[in-house]
């Protein structure tokens, strides 16, 4: 089992570009929540995608949008980077939402975005 | 609104000690989940151990056990006789005990503790 898989590990973009993150979710989950992670903080929620909707979102404006596949794979847009778009984007999976709960949580490597 | 404070940027001890990293919180919630995450160089976010709230008795896994004082609303990790694969940042988090299906079961993060073990 691969565990949750995030593509690419490393990207960089310039200022007002768009940029499109992927998350493959752990084998049998089917939620995946996507965070924000500027260095040296924790990370922030973005949002959750569970049954191809997205369920929750945190306080992040409209240019981050995500999408969930049938195969519960997910994708995380941001459009009109911003230099502090700047951070690694982690990728949570889990079976149900209400699985986050407990130890059936599992995160990918993460993305490391630089905008320039 | 929810917050969570770690009030330790970093701490540094050698190997085999005990170390405890602090964590306060702050909510008008009576349960809830509090956690305690280690990120690695590798960046991979892994869950060292978990606290419900209205569980008592506080949680232990193997070397790693926390102290969870809810009046004081304060979750500290004790990590016991530790070893060089310790070296990480740590992350306290909590999270509502959601109702169901549409309840919000995002994690509200602290801005981590970088633990360093010498030999």
């Amino acid at each position: 089992d691969a565990g949750v898989t995030q593509s690419p590990t490393h990207l960089i973009k310039t200022r007002g570009q768009q940029v499109t993150l992927r998350c493959s979710p752990k084998s049998g989950h089917d939620t995946v929540s996507w965070y924000q992670q500027a260095l040296g903080q924790g990370p922030q929620f973005i949002f959750q995608y569970y049954e191809e909707e997205e369920r929750q979102r945190g306080n992040f404006p409209d240019r981050f949008s995500g999408h969930q596949f049938p195969n519960y794979s997910s994708e995380l847009n941001v459009n009109a980077l911003l230099l502090g778009d700047s951070a690694l984007y982690l990728c949570a999976s889990s079976l149900r939402p209400q699985a986050l709960m407990n130890t059936e949580a599992f995160f990918g490597q993460g993305t490391r975005l630089t905008v320039v | 609104a929810q917050t969570v404070t770690q009030s330790q940027p970093e701490m540094s001890v050698q190997e085999a000690e005990t170390v405890t990293l602090s964590c306060t919180y702050d909510t008008s919630e009576n349960n809830y989940y509090l956690f305690w995450y280690k990120q690695p160089p590798s960046r991979q976010m892994i869950l060292v151990i978990r606290q419900e709230a209205y569980k008592q008795q506080n949680a232990t896994e193997n070397r790693f056990s926390v102290n969870f004082q809810k009046a004081a609303k304060s979750f500290s990790l004790k990590i016991s006789d530790s070893q060089l694969g310790d070296t990480a940042m740590y992350f306290c988090a909590f999270m509502n005990r959601p109702e169901g299906m549409d309840s919000n079961y995002q994690l509200i993060w602290g801005a981590g503790t970088k633990l360093i073990i010498k030999p």
